[in-house]
C-alpha cells in the first residue's frame, strides 16, 4: 500500500519570505513523487515530480523539493513567495510496481496564503 | 505539452436525471485515463482507471452502476452520473496516460451540482 501524509493542511507566509510545504509518504515500492498545484476552481497542474533519477528536483515558478528516502519526505520550497503562489497544493505518489502500477495517491493537500 | 479538456465546465441538473462527463486528450492518445472527485476542501480521490478498448476498473466503495466510464477511443473517455443525487454533487477530474509520457495529464475539471 502506499499513502501520503501533508503534515500542514494551511501555511500562511508573507511576500518575500520562504515557502515550506511538508510532506511524508509510505509505499512498498520504489515510489516516484509529484508536487500539483491547484488554484480555485481551475485543475492541477505539475509543478514538479521526481522518478528516482536526482534527488533534488527543480520545478517550475521557482519551486524545488528534495528526496529523502531516509526520512521517506519530498518537501516542497521555495525561497521567495510570491502573491501568485497563493493556492491548494497537492504532495502525490505513484507506485511503480505491482498490479497497481501508474496509479496516483494525493495527500490530503496545503493551503499555501501569501500576505502582502 | 499535452493538453486534457473537460465538457463541461459546470453542469447543474436535477436530482434523478442522469449527467455525461467527457474527458479528451487534444494532441496525444490516451492509452489509461483516471476518473477522480474532489468533494469541498478535500483531496482528490481516484475514483476508476480505464483502458482503451476494456472495461473500467473501479475502485473499492464505487458504485459501477451509478458512475458509467466507457473508454471508447485513444481520446475520449466519458463518465455518465446515474440517477443524480444531491451527494454526487462534486468536483469530477479526469486525467489522461499517454504512451510517451510518464506523467498523467489532468483536465480542468467538472463541477456538478445536483439540486
Amino acid at each position: 500500500a502506499q499513502s501520503v501524509t501533508q503534515l500542514d493542511s494551511h501555511v500562511s507566509v508573507s511576500e518575500g519570505t520562504p515557502v515550506l510545504l511538508r510532506c511524508n509518504y509510505s509505499s512498498s515500492y520504489s515510489p516516484s513523487l509529484f508536487w500539483y498545484v491547484q488554484h480555485p476552481n481551475k485543475g492541477l497542474q505539475l509543478l514538479l515530480k521526481y522518478t528516482s533519477a536526482a534527488t533534488l528536483v527543480k520545478g517550475i515558478n521557482g519551486f524545488e523539493a528534495e528526496f529523502k528516502k531516509s526520512e521517506t519526505s519530498f518537501h516542497l520550497t521555495k525561497p521567495s513567495a510570491h502573491m501568485s503562489d497563493a493556492a491548494e497544493y497537492f504532495c502525490v505518489v505513484r507506485r511503480a510496481g505491482g498490479t497497481s502500477y501508474g496509479k496516483l495517491t494525493f495527500g490530503q493537500g496545503t493551503i499555501l496564503t501569501v500576505h502582502p | 505539452g499535452a493538453v486534457v479538456s473537460q465538457h463541461p465546465s459546470r453542469v447543474i441538473c436535477k436530482s434523478g436525471t442522469s449527467v455525461k462527463i467527457e474527458c479528451r486528450s487534444l494532441d496525444f492518445q490516451a492509452t489509461t485515463m483516471f476518473w477522480y472527485r474532489q468533494f469541498p476542501k478535500q483531496s482528490l480521490m481516484l475514483m476508476a482507471t480505464s483502458n482503451e478498448g476494456s472495461k473500467a476498473t473501479y475502485e473499492q466503495g464505487v458504485e459501477k452502476d451509478k458512475f458509467l466510464i466507457n473508454h471508447a477511443s485513444l481520446t475520449l473517455s466519458t463518465l455518465t452520473v446515474t440517477s443524480a443525487h444531491p451527494e454526487d454533487s462534486s468536483f469530477y477530474i479526469c486525467s489522461a496516460l499517454g504512451r510517451n509520457y510518464n506523467e498523467q495529464f489532468f483536465g480542468p475539471g467538472t463541477r456538478l451540482t445536483v439540486l
